[in-house]
């Protein structure tokens, strides 16, 4: 039973293209995350969302958009994809908003813009 | 604002070698503290945990432990192996909040 899956694994595209990311957990968690790794593995949050309401937007270009659909999905969808857009991109989930909460992460999409 | 600073990589160790990955953090307050490993071509797992000073976090015959003091939560592991080769991050919540600010990440590689 996988907790947090993401589709695609891989995504290869050209620049200026829109794309979508998705992301479900089975947890039955209020809380879901985005995060973005860098070639250096360098990993940044994105946003978060509580029961389908954003949270936290750490000053992502307004090309990126979540939507969380309902509490068990959040989206991560990317217009005119730019080749600093690549890197690894990863889902996470918590219980709550608790700051103890454990967050269980997804295996990671890896966008690559050519 | 928060930062946590670890030691640069890679660091490569024998099997059974002890292991110390260092890490720093500047935060308002007295964080949450956490290590995550994540694996080749993986997400990230929770490794361990402390939420106030002096705690010991442990798992896996992995420790560290919260000084307030120093500001530090340094990682250690009395003998590697081969699987213990990974990317290990060190990571904060601040009091009151829920994001996860993170270190650079250590790559550990442990040889025969």
């Amino acid at each position: 039973d996988t907790a947090v899956s993401q589709t695609p694994k891989y995504l290869v595209t050209q620049m200026g293209n829109d794309k979508s990311i998705k992301c479900e957990q089975n947890l039955g968690h209020d809380t879901m995350y985005w995060y973005k790794q860098d070639s250096k593995k360098f990993l940044k949050i994105m946003f978060s969302y509580n029961n389908k309401e954003l949270i936290i937007n750490e000053t992502v270009p307004n090309r990126f958009s979540p939507k969380s659909p309902d509490k068990a999905h959040l989206n991560l969808h990317i217009n005119s994809l730019e080749l600093g857009d690549s890197a690894v991109y990863f889902c996470a989930s918590s219980p709550g908003l608790e700051p103890n909460n454990e967050q269980f992460f997804g295996p990671g999409t890896r966008l690559t813009v050519l | 604002g928060n930062s946590v600073t670890q030691m640069e990589g890679p660091v490569t160790l024998s099997e059974e070698a002890f292991l110390t990955i260092n890490c720093t953090y500047t935060a308002t307050g007295y964080p949450s503290l956490f290590w995550y490993v994540q694996y080749p071509g993986e997400g990230l797992q929770l490794l361990l945990k402390a939420t106030k000073a002096d705690d010991k976090g442990s798992n896996k015959g992995f420790e560290a432990t919260y000084r307030k003091e120093t500001t530090s939560f340094h990682l250690e592991k009395g003998s590697v192996q081969v699987s213990d080769s990974a990317v290990y991050f060190c990571a904060l919540v601040e009091r009151g909040g829920n994001k996860l600010t993170f270190g650079t990440g250590t790559q550990l590689k442990v040889e025969l």
